[in-house]
C-alpha cells in the first residue's frame, strides 16, 4: 500500500523567510505532483514531476523530485502573505497518469506579516 | 490551463434521498476521470476510478452500490449518492486526466450535507 507522508502539517512562518516542505512517499514511483488548496476551495495544480532529478519553478515556489530517496520537497523563498494556503503533494504509480492519486495530509502554511 | 466544472457546487437534502453530482472537462476529453472526498481539515482520498464507456473502479472500502458512478460521454462523469446519510456529507471533488500533460486538473467541488 502507498503511503505519503508529508512534514511539517503545519508550519507557520514570517515574511521574506525561505522554508521547505517535504514529501515521502514509500513505493517506486517517478509521478509526483504538488497541489495548492486555499480555505472552501479545491485545488489548484502547481507542479507535475515526472522523473528523477526533475526541479521546477514557479514564483517563489521550486519543486525537486528524487525517486531513488522517495522524496519530493517544496521550497519556499522569501515567503509572501498570498502563499498563505494547504499545500499538498500527491503521488501515482501508473504511467501515464491512468491511476488515481495517494495524497500526503497537507501541510497548513501560515505566513505573517 | 485544463478546465474542469462541478455542479451542483453545494447541496442540502434531506437523510434518504439520492444526490447526483456532475463533472465536466470543458476544453479537453478525458477518458479517465476521479472522485475523492474530503472530510474537514483532512487529506483527498480516492473513492474511485471512472472509465468512459466501462464500469468504475472502486477503491477498498467505497460502497459501489451506495456510490454509483457513469462515465458516458469524454467529457462527463456522474457521481450519485444513493439514500445519503448525514455521514456522507463532505466535500466531493473530481479530477479529469489530461493525457497530453500527464496532470489531473481537479473540479472546484461540491460539498454535500445531509441532514
Amino acid at each position: 500500500e502507498l503511503k505519503v507522508e508529508q512534514n511539517p502539517l503545519f508550519l507557520s512562518m514570517q515574511e521574506g523567510k525561505n522554508y521547505t516542505i517535504y514529501c515521502n512517499y514509500s513505493t517506486t514511483s517517478d509521478r509526483l505532483y504538488w497541489y495548492r488548496q486555499d480555505p472552501g476551495k479545491s485545488l489548484e495544480s502547481l507542479f507535475v514531476l515526472l522523473s528523477n532529478g526533475a526541479v521546477k519553478q514557479e514564483g517563489r515556489l521550486m519543486a525537486s523530485l528524487d525517486t531513488k530517496a522517495r522524496l519530493s520537497t517544496l521550497h519556499i523563498t522569501a515567503a509572501v502573505h498570498d502563499l498563505s494556503a494547504t499545500y499538498f503533494c500527491a503521488v501515482g504509480l501508473k504511467l501515464g497518469g491512468a491511476d488515481g492519486l495517494t495524497f500526503g495530509k497537507g501541510t497548513h502554511l501560515i505566513i505573517q506579516p | 490551463g485544463a478546465v474542469v466544472s462541478q455542479h451542483p457546487s453545494w447541496v442540502i437534502c434531506k437523510s434518504g434521498t439520492s444526490v447526483k453530482i456532475e463533472c465536466r472537462s470543458l476544453d479537453f476529453q478525458a477518458t479517465t476521470m476521479f472522485w475523492y472526498r474530503q472530510f474537514p481539515k483532512q487529506s483527498l482520498m480516492l473513492m474511485a476510478t471512472s472509465n468512459e464507456g466501462s464500469k468504475a473502479t472502486y477503491e477498498q472500502g467505497v460502497e459501489k452500490d451506495k456510490f454509483l458512478i457513469n462515465h458516458a460521454s469524454l467529457t462527463l462523469s456522474t457521481l450519485t449518492v444513493t439514500s445519503a446519510h448525514p455521514e456522507d456529507s463532505s466535500f466531493y471533488i473530481c479530477s479529469a486526466r489530461d493525457l497530453s500533460t500527464e496532470t489531473q486538473y481537479f473540479g472546484p467541488g461540491t460539498r454535500l450535507l445531509v441532514l
